[in-house]
C-alpha cells in the first residue's frame, strides 16, 4: 500500500492551524498512525487508530479519517511543533510510511 | 520508563555483515512484538522487519528479504538484526521499535529507540 502525503512542505506561522494530508492507495481502515520527527531524533508517536492521541500528546494534535483519506491537524502551532510528520499504515504487509510533510516556520 | 537502546552500527564494506542489537528495559519484553525501521540519510522512514513475541513469526520488507534476519532473546531482553550481503543502499539509521496492539487488533509502533547508524562503503 502506497502512502502519499501532501504537501511535502507546509509553511505556517506560530499560532496558526496546520492541516496535513495522507492518502492510502488502498483502504487501511483506521489502522493509521502519525509520527513527528525532529532533526537528529527518533520518530515520536502522536496518533494511532487514525484519531487516538498517544500518551502525553497535547490536545492541539488531532487525527481524522478512515479508509484511504486521513488528516493530521495541529490547531495552533507552537515553536516545538516545527518538524517532519509521517503517516504510517499498519493494516497490511508490507508496513509502509508516507514520504513525510515538513512543517516549517513561515 | 520504557527504553530501547540500539547498538552495533558502524562502517562496513559492501558485501559485508553486521549485527545490530536493541536492549529493551522498562516493560515485559517477551510480551511484545518488535520491529526494525530504517532511515537513509535525508530520506523518509522504511520498515525493515517484524518479529513476534516468541520469535516464531518474522516478516521482512522486500528490499532486505533473504539478506537480513531478525531474532530475539527474551531471556536477555534483546532484539537483533543480522545483516548480510550489505549494499550501499542499506546505509541508514536503524531504529528498533516496540509494537503495541490497537483496538482493531492490528499493531502500531509506539516506542522507538534513538537509532544506530550503519554505513556501507568501501
Amino acid at each position: 500500500i502506497v502512502m502519499t502525503q501532501s504537501p511535502a512542505t507546509l509553511s505556517v506561522s506560530p499560532g496558526e492551524r496546520a492541516t496535513l494530508s495522507c492518502r492510502a492507495s488502498h483502504s487501511v481502515r483506521s489502522d493509521l498512525a502519525w509520527y513527528q520527527q525532529k532533526p537528529g531524533q527518533a520518530p515520536r508517536l502522536l496518533i494511532y487508530g487514525a484519531s487516538t492521541r498517544a500518551t502525553g500528546i497535547p490536545a492541539r494534535f488531532s487525527g481524522s479519517g478512515s479508509g484511504t483519506e486521513f488528516t493530521l491537524t495541529i490547531s495552533s502551532l507552537q515553536s516545538e511543533d516545527f518538524a517532519v510528520y509521517y503517516c504510517h499504515q499498519y493494516n497490511n504487509w508490507p508496513l509502509t510510511f508516507g514520504g513525510g510533510t515538513k512543517v516549517e516556520i513561515k | 520508563e520504557v527504553q530501547l537502546v540500539e547498538s552495533g552500527g558502524g562502517l562496513v564494506q559492501p558485501g559485508g555483515s553486521l549485527r545490530l542489537s536493541c536492549a529493551a528495559s522498562g516493560f515485559t519484553f517477551s510480551s511484545y512484538a518488535m520491529s526494525w525501521v530504517r532511515q537513509a540519510p535525508g530520506k523518509g522512514l522504511e520498515w525493515v522487519s517484524v518479529i513476534s513475541t516468541s520469535g516464531d513469526n518474522t516478516y521482512y520488507g522486500d528490499s532486505v528479504k533473504g539478506r537480513f534476519t531478525i531474532s530475539r532473546d527474551n531471556s536477555e531482553n534483546t532484539l537483533y538484526l543480522q545483516m548480510n550481503s550489505l549494499r550501499a543502499e542499506d546505509t541508514a539509521v536503524y531504529y528498533c521499535a516496540k509494537r503495541e496492539a490497537s483496538s482493531s487488533s492490528y499493531y502500531y509502533m509506539d516506542v522507538w529507540g534513538k537509532g544506530t547508524t550503519v554505513t556501507v562503503s568501501s
